[in-house]
């Protein structure tokens, strides 16, 4: 059975960069089929994708967010990670990954989601 | 404001029927697969109907979902009180070049 878990810092302070992980197991990081995305949910807020990457290292990122996210991947480790640099209060949220089927079908399964504060 | 509109909010009575409208544009809807999902209170989203119409295993045939233009619909039939939840509906943007979510639905059953 597929899990994925996030890990990393859930207190971050403005201007700073937030760093998470997400470690798969269960499954293969490298399984061509897929991708493995990132989404971000605000407080008593809806969801909002912040991007996704396959184990060949192609990327797609939500042109909302400016350019400030980098995702990576590491087959080794069979996890993927999220960088979101110059953070402000508003991204205070809770950040999710999740399997992503392809760029244009369903995420699943999804991990349990960490708190990011942006607070100084 | 999300690119993909659903209502706020619907309800009904234990065992009756709702249907919940996730309503976008040939950019989306039109011409992609939907996907919802469904969200317990404090709880992590859970995909409850792929490629349209498609359950993944283990959800109920009383959910459902279909697609017409550029509108998409999911069904819930025989409601339960474990069926309160935020409902989401998502798929890709091709104009936007990413994937969106609806601003989601909180079903309340009565």
């Amino acid at each position: 059975q597929l899990q994925l878990q996030e890990s990393g810092p859930g207190l971050v302070k403005p201007s700073e960069t937030l760093s998470l992980s997400c470690t798969v197991s269960g499954g293969s990081i490298s399984d061509s089929a897929y991708f493995w995305g990132w989404i971000r949910q605000p407080p008593g807020k809806g969801l909002e994708w912040i991007g996704s990457i396959n184990y060949g290292r192609t990327t797609y990122y939500n042109p909302s967010l400016n350019g400030r996210v980098t995702l990576s991947v590491d087959t080794s480790k069979n996890e993927f990670s999220l960088r979101l640099s110059s953070v402000i209060a508003t991204d205070t949220a809770v950040y999710y990954c999740a399997r992503h089927r392809s760029l244009y079908d369903w995420f699943d399964p999804w991990g349990q989601g960490i708190l990011g504060t942006v607070s100084s | 404001q999300s690119v993909l509109t659903q209502p706020p909010s619907v309800s009904a009575a234990p065992g009756q029927k709702v249907t919940i409208s996730c309503s976008g544009s040939s950019s989306n809807i039109g011409n992609k697969y939907i996907s919802w999902y469904q969200q317990l209170p404090g709880t992590v989203p859970k995909l409850l109907i792929y490629e349209n119409n498609k359950r993944p295993s283990g959800i109920p045939d009383r959910f459902s979902g279909s697609k017409s233009g550029t509108s998409a619909t999911l069904g819930i039939t025989g409601l339960q009180t474990g069926d309160e939840a935020e409902y989401y509906c998502g798929t890709w943007d091709t104009s936007l070049g990413g994937v969106v979510f609806g601003g989601g639905t909180k079903l309340t059953v009565l």
